[in-house]
């Protein structure tokens, strides 16, 4: 049972154009969501969190939006870059106590090819 | 430049041979997780370290064996692996408790583990 999803494999887009990536999520209990960056033969580069009292958060280029009701997020890269071509992986976590804490659950992953 | 240092960064071992992987982060985290992630997959947690006791164990067969010598270091021992292990092991470090606030993971970049 997949509680962390990105239904888009790949997205392309053109540098200078914004990129945004989805994801959705089935577990109600999480509360914390997280996007992450990967170049391969590198591990999960930390990008920008989200807590889900909140709807918006910004870092520079980066905003992530959270709808709770419908249980998704979005990251947005505004303006992209070609050096932005990497895989993103969303991820959630549920509380910061509790038998779970700690539990980052990943979506797949979408690969971002941002074209020159 | 990540701050949580993994080694090594390849190894292949046979099935019958005895190894291990080594963490080390000095950011002052006090929980510190392993994760194994095979290509094409998400990262998926093993292990959780939260002030170096261990808190969450996924259900992970007892030829993993976790250690975290002090705050700064967490090791993976590895005993009678199969082929099927093959796979990028991760380690991550947090803040961890008491804070209350929600913390990102950070992550190293792996070691890439072949069992021949």
């Amino acid at each position: 049972d997949q509680q962390v999803k990105q239904n888009s494999p790949s997205l392309s887009v053109q540098e200078g154009r914004i990129s945004i990536l989805n994801c959705d999520y089935t577990n109600s209990m999480f509360d914390y969501f997280l996007w992450y960056k990967k170049y391969p033969a590198e591990g999960p580069t930390f990008l920008i969190s989200i807590s889900s009292i909140k709807d918006k958060n910004e870092d520079g280029r980066f905003t992530v939006f959270l709808n709770k009701s419908a249980k998704h997020l979005s990251l947005h890269i505004v303006p992209s870059q070609p050096g932005d071509s990497a895989v993103y992986f969303c991820a959630a976590s549920a509380g910061a106590g509790g038998t779970s804490y700690g539990k980052l659950t990943f979506g797949q992953g979408t690969i971002l090819t941002v074209h020159p | 430049d990540t701050e949580v240092t993994q080694t090594p960064k390849h190894l292949v071992m046979g099935m019958t041979n005895k190894k291990s992987l080594k963490c080390e982060q000095h950011m002052g985290h006090r929980a510190m997780y392993w994760y194994k992630q095979k290509a094409k997959k998400p990262p998926e947690l093993m292990f959780v370290y939260s002030y170096e006791k261990l808190s969450i164990n996924e259900s992970v067969p007892s030829r993993f064996s976790p250690e975290c010598p002090n705050s700064s270091l967490l090791n993976l021992h590895l005993h009678a692996l199969q082929p099927e292990d093959s796979a990028l092991y991760l380690c991550a470090s947090s803040r961890g408790q008491p804070l209350i606030v929600n913390q990102p993971q950070h992550f190293g970049d792996g070691t890439r583990l072949s069992i021949l």
